[in-house]
């Protein structure tokens, strides 16, 4: 199993407050990615990272910002939580390039945010 | 943008049967990926195809790379109730500097034992 750890791995928290989530590897990869996912709408990027204090938006950033300060961790905060970010969030990692094994994402357990 | 169509949605099968699922995609694609889900759980990696008409089996599953280029298929032999959980397509262009993946919206695959 690649090495990737989310925490928190639940949490409830109230609308207008600030949330962060952090995604950590162990695999020295330089590609991260922050997903959610929503039933009907499969796996939807939000943001992702190739490199360190290298970031880029996904399809879904609005409301969400990113930093990855060391190539081992990426976290994802949300500025004021809404109810519509009630989710699961998962990030991913991959060593990254043009073609081949190289994009192979590997996910990591995922963390459920309810926002109330 | 680049779309996956992945079917069916769902299937409710009897433990033993085979199972067929696919993704089509309105664009081409170099890399296509397959993972499973399980219920509380991350994606995981099942599949990688790397080339045009490429067969790959991993136990009891094998995918194909469509020779089109814009299709995956994924067959599960025997199913087992284990294989019960949701199945996604993942697509990769690979142009420019873009790595990130193109996702089907996955099968929900229940077997009855």
């Amino acid at each position: 199993d690649a090495g990737i750890t989310q925490s928190p791995r639940h949490k409830v928290t109230e609308t207008g407050t600030p949330v962060t989530l952090r995604c950590h590897q162990t695999e020295n990869h330089r590609y991260m990615y922050w997903y959610r996912q929503d039933p009907g709408h499969g796996l939807r990027l939000i943001h992702y990272s190739y490199g360190v204090k290298d970031t880029d938006k996904g399809e879904v950033s609005d409301g969400y910002s990113v930093s990855r300060s060391k190539t081992e961790d990426f976290l994802l905060t949300l500025e004021s939580a809404t109810s519509s970010q009630t989710s699961v969030y998962f990030c991913a990692i991959s060593e990254g390039g043009k073609r081949g094994a190289l994009n192979e994402q590997f996910f990591g357990p995922g963390t459920r945010l309810t926002v109330l | 943008g680049q779309q996956l169509n992945q079917s069916p949605q769902s299937m409710f099968i009897q433990e033993g049967e085979d199972v067929s699922m696919n993704c089509t995609s309105s664009s081409i694609f170099n890399t296509w990926l397959w993972y499973k889900q399980d219920p509380g759980e991350g994606p995981v990696l099942l599949i990688a195809l790397y080339k045009a008409g490429e067969l790959t089996s991993n136990g009891r599953l094998t995918a194909q790379f469509g020779i089109t280029r814009k299709d995956s298929f994924l067959n599960i032999s025997a199913s087992i109730p284990s294989d019960v959980g949701i199945y996604f397509c993942a697509g990769h262009y690979g142009g420019g500097s873009n790595y990130k993946l193109t996702f089907g919206k996955g099968t929900l695959l229940t077997v009855n034992p």
